[in-house]
């Protein structure tokens, strides 16, 4: 059975802090690792990686995936009030049966 | 682009009776659609994967008769909840793929059965 495990579950900072999320996996057939942001409704899509060792950044968001750990993470520097959000990784099983495990997410709060 | 509609965005409905649910893609063809749903401060669970043009896979637990799903068309999948109990209060999700492994999600409908 796919496993995701994200850590910590919750976590609350000040404006201007840097915080860095934590996803483990165990999926069959790993072929990439997506991270969603989920404020109220659905979530939106922030990195898909792929190789092991290469940072993906966007803006003051960046990720990274290391095959060798089954692992990914994920940065935000200089955190602002519009950061705070559930931040959900998946990874993706390959082959035909394409599909998104998603970890049960990260509760980032950031207050003012 | 890469933008994922559902409607409705939230309905309430009497035990007993059926609520279909639609997602689009608006601004691109998605062959493959997938049906998630979430409990409140619980994960993303799929439910089923539905493909254009044939019968959808449904994940283990997922009753195929309770959830029917139908993806007439490469930019619409529908999600009918057939008698709806109070346990199938949920958030629905879907989301439709487009290039590559990347699936972008709608916004979600929430569904409340009384």
């Amino acid at each position: 059975e796919d496993k995701v495990v994200q850590s910590p579950l919750s976590l609350v900072v000040h404006e201007g802090d840097t915080v860095t999320l934590n996803c483990s996996y165990e999926v069959t057939n790993f072929r990439s690792l997506l991270w969603y942001k989920q404020e109220k409704k659905a979530p939106t899509f922030l990195f898909m990686l792929t190789s092991s060792g290469i940072e993906k950044k966007s803006g003051r968001l960046s990720s990274i995936l290391d095959k060798k750990e089954l692992s990914s993470i994920l940065n935000i520097t200089a955190t602002q009030t519009g950061d705070s959000a559930i931040y959900l990784c998946a990874p993706r099983s390959g082959g035909s049966n394409y599909k998104l495990t998603f970890g049960k997410g990260t509760l980032l709060t950031v207050n003012p | 682009g890469a933008v994922v509609s559902q409607h409705p965005s939230w309905v309430i409905c009497k035990s007993g009776t059926s609520v279909k649910i639609e997602c689009r893609s608006l601004d691109f063809q998605a062959t493959t659609m997938f049906w998630y749903r979430q409990f409140p401060k619980q994960s993303l669970m799929l439910m089923a994967t539905s493909n254009e043009g044939s019968k959808a896979t449904y994940e283990q637990g997922v009753e195929k008769d309770k959830f029917l799903i139908n993806h007439a068309s490469l930019t619409l999948s529908t999600l009918t909840v057939t008698s709806a109990h109070p346990e199938d209060s949920s958030f629905y999700i879907c989301s439709a793929k487009r290039d590559g492994d990347t699936q972008y999600f709608g916004p979600g409908t929430r569904l409340t059965v009384l």
